[in-house]
């Protein structure tokens, strides 16, 4: 079953903050985080492997709760170029390998 | 320089017929994925292969096939089984299953 993230779509101003959730039904092994910009492939933006683990990458950082298997990305003072598709991808702790991506959440920064 | 490249970058499919399309990277990565792309959707793996001559189903495999015969080759063959095929198809890769992938630029396939 397909990570479920909200919200589904946020609009903001330029120099506002937004907070995108990625909540899983199965526990996590790690989870990805991607941006698409219309038309175009997905690009990585950060991974995060442990439990509570937090990342940062410029003003854009995330969390990871093992234990309610979500993870956050945080968007700080949101720059035009914001703007896109954020995707999670998560690793489930199964046998078998398992990488599904969550079902995006749309950003679009207004000047 | 290093990356994905997918070839062509539109398809026209007709009606019966088999398509093809291209995915080579020069990443030297192990693993090797297949992603179809509807409009306002996410991403729905079809097939992925983490080494030369192997390759598992994803969650939409019906009506599609692939080949790894080379590491750094992992071609898509879409079939006339699959009646719905319109789509963005994305092609990635890792250097090991779980490890952060790198996307091709796509194909978008339609039907004539």
């Amino acid at each position: 079953q397909q990570p479920v993230q909200s919200p589904q779509a946020v609009i903001l101003r330029e120099g506002e903050d937004a907070v995108i959730n990625c909540s899983s039904s199965k526990a996590l092994y790690s989870v990805h985080w991607y941006r698409q910009k219309h038309g175009e492939a997905p690009v990585f933006l950060m991974i995060l492997l442990k439990g509570g683990e937090q990342k940062g990458h410029e003003k854009i950082s995330a969390s990871f709760n093992e234990k309610k298997q979500q993870s956050s990305l945080y968007l700080t003072a949101s720059q035009l170029s914001y703007s896109g598709t954020y995707f999670c991808g998560t690793e489930s702790l199964s046998g078998t390998y398992k990488y599904i991506f969550g079902t995006g959440t749309r950003l679009k920064v207004l000047a | 320089d290093g990356g994905i490249t997918q070839s062509p970058k539109y398809l026209f499919r007709k009606e019966g017929q088999n398509v093809t399309l291209s995915c080579e990277q020069n990443l030297n990565h192990d693993a090797m994925y297949w992603y179809r792309q509807d409009p306002g959707q996410g991403l729905r793996l079809i097939y992925y292969s983490q080494i030369v001559n192997d390759f598992q189903k994803g969650d939409i495999a019906e009506g599609y096939s692939v080949s790894r015969e080379k590491k750094e080759s992992f071609p898509l063959t879409v079939t006339s089984a699959q009646k719905n095929p319109t789509a963005f198809y994305l092609c990635a890769s890792s250097s090991m299953t779980g490890e952060p992938q790198h996307f091709g630029d796509g194909t978008r396939l339609s039907i004539l």
